[in-house]
């Protein structure tokens, strides 16, 4: 069965740089693009962006251009996210989700990992 | 920037049909999904586009759309669907727009 297993939470300062992982079993890792959404508490949705691990092109929500960076390491199936220059805004669950191939549905999803902006 | 407009709350009692709408720009032109997120969870695929539920959800949900609004229909609506729901639209590469969310909306089950 299609599994994202993410990292745990994390604690960080402002100014700070946090790196979430998502690994992914039960399909071909490179088959599907992984997109990162995330959301502040009692908050909506926000997309940041999307990766497609076969070829490693991205593309970010103008709102995090130039501060996050989407990876991924084919080899043992998991996908990066990282966000630099935290500030207390960036406190959030951090999802990753498989997108659908046939219509960028998000088919799959992480259990999310809360991320924490703190002096 | 595309906005997409749904009510912050619908209710409902158990048994009747709760209609959620999400307004968009020519939305009726665009592919919306639909997901349900339960407090804590993450959130879940209820409905693609083309109105194909994935599995194990129900039949009791389904989509519709026109010019400038899309509609998550759910009837005989029972206690578990208490949720927050979010419609998505993929707005393509161009610009950066990528994926659009909704704001949500809490369906409450009285």
């Amino acid at each position: 069965q299609v599994q994202l297993v993410q990292s745990g939470a994390e604690v960080k300062k402002p100014g700070a740089s946090v790196k979430v992982s998502c690994k992914a079993s039960g399909y071909t890792f490179t088959s599907y693009d992984i997109n990162w959404v995330r959301q502040a508490t009692g908050q909506g949705l926000e997309w940041m962006g999307w990766m497609n691990p076969s070829s490693g092109n991205t593309g970010y929500a103008q709102k995090f251009q130039g501060r996050v960076t989407m990876t991924r390491n084919t080899s043992i199936s998991t996908a990066y996210m990282e966000l630099s220059s935290l500030g207390s805004e960036d406190t959030a669950v951090y999802y990753c989700a498989r997108s659908s191939t046939s219509d960028y549905s998000f088919d799959y999803w992480g259990p999310g990992t809360l991320v924490t902006v703190s002096s | 920037s595309y906005v997409l407009t749904q009510p912050p709350s619908v209710s409902v009692a158990p048994g009747q049909t709760a209609s959620i709408t999400c307004g968009g720009n020519s939305i009726g032109s665009k592919n919306v999904h639909w997901y349900q997120q339960k407090p804590g969870q993450a959130p879940v695929l209820v409905l693609h586009a083309n109105g194909d539920r994935p599995s194990g959800i129900p039949d009791r949900f389904f989509a519709s759309s026109s010019e400038n609004t899309a509609t998550l229909t759910v009837i005989k609506v029972k206690v578990g669907d208490e949720a927050d729901y979010y419609c998505q639209v993929w707005l393509g590469t161009s610009d950066h727009q990528g994926e659009v969310f909704g704001g949500g909306t809490k369906l409450t089950v009285l």
